[in-house]
């Protein structure tokens, strides 16, 4: 089953600009995860926040997290043509162990 | 390259065959998965190990048949599938004692059936 939906489902951009992606989820969760898939590859984990936190960063990665909306974005700033990969949120729910992806954001850059 | 080793990395079988995919991790993970991922589409989780147990099974049909010789292996035994079974099987670890512990993946196995 699918926990999570995003948006946009496909994103084209330019070297240098800044792209977000969007993520919602149903159930309540211990965490949310945003993983990237080149294509054909495994997925590599990029960053996890916790149900109890609202914002995190990584290099340049921000997530946010909010669960009143049960949503969350994921911004990668200045970014570059190796970002070009799909990307996907999961969400992990209060019971645990049972990580569900959402149906994942395309993004190409364009250099 | 990953810490998740997964072999083949591609596979053809007919639909009378029998095959086995394998995952190895050597980071002490104590749960292991195997998930599903057709194209453009996200992983749909079949099977969660921890322990060397099976703790959960997604309704995932008989022909996929899951096993954990022991706490860095694990096989996805293959038998009369169908071709809309072609997909990319993935295997991921984590800390079962962790609920925050990220899933770590394998490049996958690109299964078609004929």
């Amino acid at each position: 089953s699918q926990q999570g939906e995003e948006d946009p489902q496909a994103l084209s951009i330019q070297e240098g600009e800044n792209a977000t992606m969007n993520c919602s989820y149903k159930t309540s969760i211990n965490n949310l995860q945003w993983y990237r898939q080149n294509s054909g590859r495994g997925l590599v984990h990029l960053i996890l926040i916790r149900s109890n936190e609202r914002e995190k960063h990584s290099g340049r990665l921000r997530v946010t997290l909010d669960t009143s909306k049960k949503s969350s974005s994921l911004l990668i700033t200045a970014s570059r043509a190796a970002d070009t990969a799909s990307y996907f949120c999961a969400t992990e729910g209060t019971g645990g162990f049972k990580t569900i992806f959402g149906a994942g954001t395309r993004l190409f850059v364009k250099a | 390259d990953t810490e998740v080793t997964q072999t083949p990395k591609h596979l053809v079988m007919g639909m009378t065959n029998k095959k086995s995919l394998k995952c190895e991790q050597h980071m002490g993970h104590r749960a292991m998965y195997w998930y599903k991922q057709k194209a453009k589409k996200p992983p749909e989780l079949m099977f969660v190990y921890s322990y060397e147990k099976l703790s959960i099974n997604e309704s995932v049909p008989s022909r996929f048949s899951p096993e954990c010789p022991n706490s860095s292996l694990l096989n996805l035994h293959l038998h009369a599938l169908q071709p809309e079974d072609s997909a990319l099987y993935l295997c991921a670890s984590s800390h079962w004692q962790d609920p925050n512990s990220p899933l770590h993946f394998g490049n996958g196995t690109r299964l078609t059936v004929t």
